[in-house]
């Protein structure tokens, strides 16, 4: 199972919404992420776990929360979003190093989010 | 401050030919480069990378170059097929310093592979 597994596919929510992102894998990865990515731009990086534990945030904002509830599960919680967050949210997992090295990431399919 | 570019958006081919994606980087602490493919509606697939310690990573009809003096690295793919047409992400990362997993994403180039 090479599979990251990522709920809902699509999501729309108005601006005083709370929702919640889902990211699921089976491989033992120990290191889990979150991605944005806009239309037409690169993935840009969120928030890094490591073995549970949140190990990078690039200063995102408070109304993005996440979570890592086990090795196998990452959340992103959502609440009071503006429109201009609305983005595919993509979610990877690998292997966690020793020294931290990561070779490469697997991505989910993603979470298409609209933001009314 | 772009630090990985792709400067092409986009690339036409013909089918049984050879398609060359580049990319150049800045930041010299990068060490570790990988390529990316990506179908709509889909996450970015891990295609192949790339140690700056080497110059060149094969694997069947995809091969990375790496150029560490000038900063470039392409991707070869030959020969080109139909189910190749994507858009191609390089992306690189400092594996050995703190910042690990946090990979750095070029812009895109959209591959099409005509038949």
């Amino acid at each position: 199972d090479t599979e990251v597994t990522q709920t809902p596919k699509h999501l729309v929510m108005g601006m005083t919404n709370k929702k919640s992102l889902k990211c699921e894998q089976h491989m033992g990865h120990r290191a889990m992420y979150w991605y944005k990515q806009k239309a037409k731009k690169p993935p840009e990086l969120m928030f890094v776990y490591s073995y549970e534990k949140l190990s990078i945030n690039e200063s995102v904002p408070s109304r993005f929360s996440p979570e890592c509830p086990n090795s196998s599960l990452l959340n992103l919680h959502l609440h009071a979003l503006q429109p201009e967050d609305s983005a595919l949210y993509l979610c990877a997992s690998s292997q966690a190093g020793t020294g931290g090295f990561i070779e490469k990431l697997f991505f989910g399919s993603g979470t298409q989010l609209s933001v009314l | 401050d772009q630090q990985v570019k792709q400067n092409s958006p986009s690339l036409s081919v013909q089918e049984g030919r050879i398609s060359i994606l580049n990319c150049d980087y800045t930041n010299s602490m990068f060490d570790y480069f990988l390529w990316y493919k990506k179908y709509p509606a889909e996450g970015p697939t891990f295609l192949i990378s790339i140690s700056s310690i080497k110059d060149k990573n094969e694997d069947g009809r995809f091969t990375v170059f790496l150029n560490k003096s000038a900063k470039h690295l392409s991707l070869h793919i030959v020969p080109s097929q139909p189910g190749d047409s994507a858009v191609y992400f390089c992306a690189a990362l400092n594996a050995g310093g703190t910042s690990y997993g946090k990979l750095t994403f070029g812009q895109g180039t959209i591959l099409t592979v005509h038949p």
